[in-house]
């Protein structure tokens, strides 16, 4: 069964450095998003993309955030300037026009 | 915006025994899943059920979208079944993004 694919699996890096999480979405899929979940809580809508733009983004994806689809498989959030806020699970997820999302395993970002 | 509101926050069981997980939410969605967090913190996706029910072995869900509620029943519940339980929903307005319940945290012990 083909799966959402994220790399690397856990990212250490200092703050203030860019870090750049990667996504292999489902093949046939056209929606993909970005998800964070902070340690406990909930987790939380980042962006969606669709037809090589952003559809639809929260207020926590602010500039320092961009995400890109740089060929045809690959899927990428970068975060410019990372923050001991950022520390977090982020999730990519892929989906169809029937609204379902399928999830990857998740990228954990530790920002020392 | 639309609430999504989960119960019990946590649930203790005895293994074998059955549960009932609530999702609650304030306004009409395109979609609602449910997902198992394991200790891992990987999103197992549970199920795809905007209304209706639907069955996968032990597990079933029901979603009553008129009454804005769905449930997710866990049958001869198994340590294996411990974690956390999201439901998910897309609101009827946007086409974008699921807006996520707090979770209810089950723990199965032997």
């Amino acid at each position: 069964e083909p799966e959402v694919t994220q790399t690397p699996s856990h990212q250490v890096t200092q703050m203030g450095q860019e870090v750049i999480l990667r996504c292999v979405p489902i093949s046939n899929h056209l929606y993909f998003y970005w998800y964070r979940q902070i340690l406990g809580q909930k987790v939380e809508f980042l962006v969606s993309f669709y037809n090589n733009e952003i559809s639809e983004k929260s207020e926590i994806f602010d500039d320092q955030f961009s995400v890109e689809r740089p060929d045809g498989s690959n899927f990428t959030l970068k975060i410019r300037s990372t923050k001991l806020e950022d520390s977090a699970m982020y999730f990519c997820a892929s989906g169809t026009e029937t609204y379902e999302q399928y999830f990857g395993p998740g990228t954990r970002l530790t920002v020392t | 915006g639309i609430q999504v509101e989960q119960s019990p926050p946590d649930l203790i069981l005895q293994e074998g025994a059955n549960s009932t997980l609530r999702c609650n939410f304030s306004d009409s969605v395109n979609n609602l899943q449910w997902f198992h967090q394991n200790p891992w913190g990987q999103l197992i996706n549970l199920f795809y059920i905007p209304s209706g029910t639907k069955q996968n072995g032990r597990l079933s869900a029901t979603t009553v979208a008129t009454e804005r509620y769905s449930l997710l029943y866990i049958s001869s519940s198994q340590t294996t079944d411990s974690g956390v339980y999201f439901c998910a929903v897309e609101p009827g307005d946007s086409n974008y993004q699921l807006i996520w319940g707090a979770g209810t945290k089950l723990i199965i012990k032997p």
